[in-house]
């Protein structure tokens, strides 16, 4: 079963600061990685798949890269709206589908 | 627009056998593999079973295996998942989701609680 590795587990930012979120995986996934937002009390959201390819209405400040065993989302400007948890979650080897633990950002 | 509705949710007791249901519009069944993924109360994401489009293709988590069965009524848009011998460590959301591409999870449900006490 393949493990992901998310940090920080939060990340407290000011608007308009740039946020960097990490996803290490326990062997390569390739690129077959997604980042998922969930807002409290909502279900997750399909932010990017593939790494790097944002989902339809997702904005561009959202932004994924990585390959293998490293990945980074990357908010490039936060906004207040952008307060969630985001996961990172593989689609290689499957079942099982695992997800990362989550890392949760706030604003300052 | 997708559109996918849980229910089935609410207290059980320990070794209870609810049925989860998730109506789907939007989108065809016949055409889609789904699955169910759940969220224990303040805690991450765990994916608990998969149904290829064809019906027939089912696979569990280790933690599930053996007491869920993932199915789905194409004809009526629906997913089901009959959960048996349930367990206090059962006790989550239960989200109903459409898959593409084999894990990508695209479009979520706004989920149903199941909560597992004596």
């Amino acid at each position: 079963e393949i493990v992901l590795t998310q940090s920080p587990a939060t990340l407290s930012l000011s608007p308009g600061e740039r946020a960097t979120l990490s996803c290490r995986a326990s062997q390569s996934v390739g690129n077959s990685l997604a980042w998922y937002q969930q807002k409290s009390g909502q279900p997750p959201r399909l932010l990017i798949s593939e790494a790097s390819t944002r989902a339809t209405g997702i904005p561009a400040r959202f932004s994924g890269s990585g390959s293998g065993t490293d990945f980074t989302l990357t908010i490039s400007s936060l906004e207040p709206e952008d307060v969630a948890v985001y996961y990172c979650q593989h689609r290689v080897t499957w079942p099982p589908w695992t997800f990362g633990q989550g890392t949760k950002v706030e604003i300052k | 627009q997708v559109q996918l509705v849980e229910s089935g949710g609410g207290v059980v007791q320990p070794g209870g056998s609810p049925r989860l249901a998730c109506a789907v519009s939007g989108f065809t069944l016949t055409f889609y593999g789904m699955h169910w993924v759940r969220q224990a109360p303040g805690k991450g994401l765990e994916w608990v079973a998969f149904v290829r489009s064809d019906g027939n293709t089912k696979y569990y988590a280790d933690s599930v295996k053996g007491r869920f069965t993932i199915s789905k009524d194409n004809p009526k848009n629906t997913l089901f998942l009959q959960m048996n011998s349930l367990r206090v460590e059962d006790t989550a959301v239960y989200f109903c989701v459409k898959d593409r591409d084999y894990g990508n999870f695209e479009y979520w449900g706004q989920g149903t609680l199941v909560t597992v006490s004596s």
